[in-house]
């Protein structure tokens, strides 16, 4: 399974934007990237995923760079309540398909 | 986004006995479920994985005999864990997926606390 490789912890000013950056040098043609992030005592939760092009959604933009060994998420106005661990994965396009989490990002956010 | 529910949220059990975590998609049949475990602090660790009407896969250095893991519907999984010491408390989570290319859901998580 490939890895990803995130920074341990990040910290932002409420309504601010949040850059999360994750690196997948080993990603192969068929990984997609997903995100998520949990919350203290929760299970993860989906935020967004792609394959090669920039992703939007109502939580996140997901910037992949051109040759896709790297990956952005972006939170566009950080709020108290997205303080949480973000999570970037890579999910290939065979086998188990099975989710291998990383240490992921501890992202603070300052009121 | 789809619905994975787990129960109990949070159990006691006494050490040497067995307890029992479900999972169940709540607005989807899941052909697969994973199952992890989560320590204070750290990242989720993947246990195993499920395929309804299969045997689960387990990680190495996963005990199936000690983690049972039953997938009897396409909405229902179970973890049993069994002869549990206090080691085994911890976060347990599941997830499940529609299929091998959906995006997979979590679970809330289920605190197990063995004293």
């Amino acid at each position: 399974d490939a890895k990803t490789t995130q920074p341990n912890s990040m910290e932002s000013n409420e309504e601010e934007p949040v850059h999360l950056p994750c690196n997948h040098s080993t990603i192969s043609g068929t990984d997609y990237i997903h995100w998520y992030r949990q919350l203290p005592s929760q299970g993860p939760e989906y935020v967004i995923h792609g394959l090669t092009s920039n992703v939007n959604n109502r939580m996140a933009s997901l910037a992949i760079a051109e040759d896709r060994k790297s990956s952005t998420l972006i939170l566009h106005r950080a709020t108290l309540r997205d303080a949480a661990v973000y999570y970037c994965i890579l999910r290939g396009d065979s086998g188990t398909y099975k989710y291998i989490f990383g240490t992921g990002t501890r992202l603070k956010v300052l009121a | 986004g789809a619905v994975v529910s787990q129960h109990p949220s949070r159990v006691i059990c006494k050490s040497g006995t067995s307890v029992k975590i479900e999972c169940r998609s709540l607005d989807f049949q899941a052909t697969t479920m994973f199952w992890y475990r989560q320590f204070p602090k750290q990242s989720l660790m993947l246990m195993a994985t499920s395929n309804e009407g299969s045997k689960a896969t387990y990680e190495q250095g996963v005990e199936k005999d000690k983690f049972l893991i039953n997938h009897a519907s396409l909405t229902l999984s179970t973890l049993t864990v069994t002869s549990a010491h206090p080691e085994d408390s911890s976060f347990y989570i599941c997830s499940a997926s529609q299929g091998a290319r959906d995006t997979i859901y979590f679970g809330e998580g289920s605190w197990l606390t063995v004293v």
